[in-house]
């Protein structure tokens, strides 16, 4: 079955300290991955999809395909990091279905 | 460009009754895609619409269903509710030629079984 998981539901860390939030997912096949991030009081958007191999706010994340794992990295955490962070896969293969973690809770600490 | 309304946002039911909520997607845009948002279990795939046929649904039952019309907006129903389904129910639409588009979110309309 296909299943990405979040380890984490909290995740503090002090401002300028280095950031991984985990992400593993369960899949036999070629998934296309996302990170979406959702800000206090704001909408659900997109942060980064693994196929586009971008760098948005200064977060990264690199498909390990050996471990299953889709990590979010950011060297230096902001304040303004702080949010809900969801990872996602989708299946591809013409399904149209998206499973999303159950989501991981950044705290930057001033 | 007007980002993906849903309305009504809050919602109050007791169990029993049926909710039908709306979804419009970004202009332009042709799938729309259902999710149920709760504290234990996340964001929940519950179907997606291109072009006004369902191409995938989750593992949801059966009172859950869902049209698309030819405008592209979108409704969910939701027959005979139970408590569980108190939840923010989200919409999310895309361009939806290919599966990695962006998805873009709505605010959510937050229902509440009583």
């Amino acid at each position: 079955a296909q299943r990405v998981t979040q380890p984490e539901k909290l995740l503090s860390v002090f401002k300028g300290a280095p950031v991984e939030l985990k992400c593993n997912y369960s899949y036999s096949g070629s998934p296309e991955l996302f990170w979406y991030v959702q800000y206090s009081r704001q909408r659900l958007q997109l942060l980064l999809r693994h196929i586009s191999r971008e760098s948005i706010k200064g977060f990264t994340a690199d498909l390990n395909k050996g471990e299953t794992s889709f990590h979010l990295k950011k060297p230096f955490a902001q304040e303004e990091d702080s949010a809900m962070y969801y990872c996602a896969l989708s299946a591809g293969s013409g399904t149209y279905k998206y499973i999303f973690g159950t989501g991981t809770r950044l705290k930057v600490l001033a | 460009k007007a980002g993906v309304t849903q309305t009504p946002r809050y919602l109050i039911k007791t169990r029993g009754q049926q909710v039908t909520l709306s979804c419009s997607p970004i202009s332009g845009h042709r799938s729309v895609s259902w999710y149920q948002q709760t504290p234990g279990q996340g964001l929940q795939f519950l179907f997606e619409y291109f072009s006004e046929t369902q191409r995938n649904k989750g593992n949801f039952p059966g009172r859950f269903s869902g049209r698309q019309f030819s405008n592209s907006r979108s409704e969910m129903n939701v027959s005979t509710l139970e408590l569980g389904d108190s939840a923010l129910y989200l919409c999310a639409s895309s361009r939806g030629g290919r599966e990695q588009d962006t998805q873009y979110f709505g605010p959510g309309t937050r229902l509440t079984v009583l």
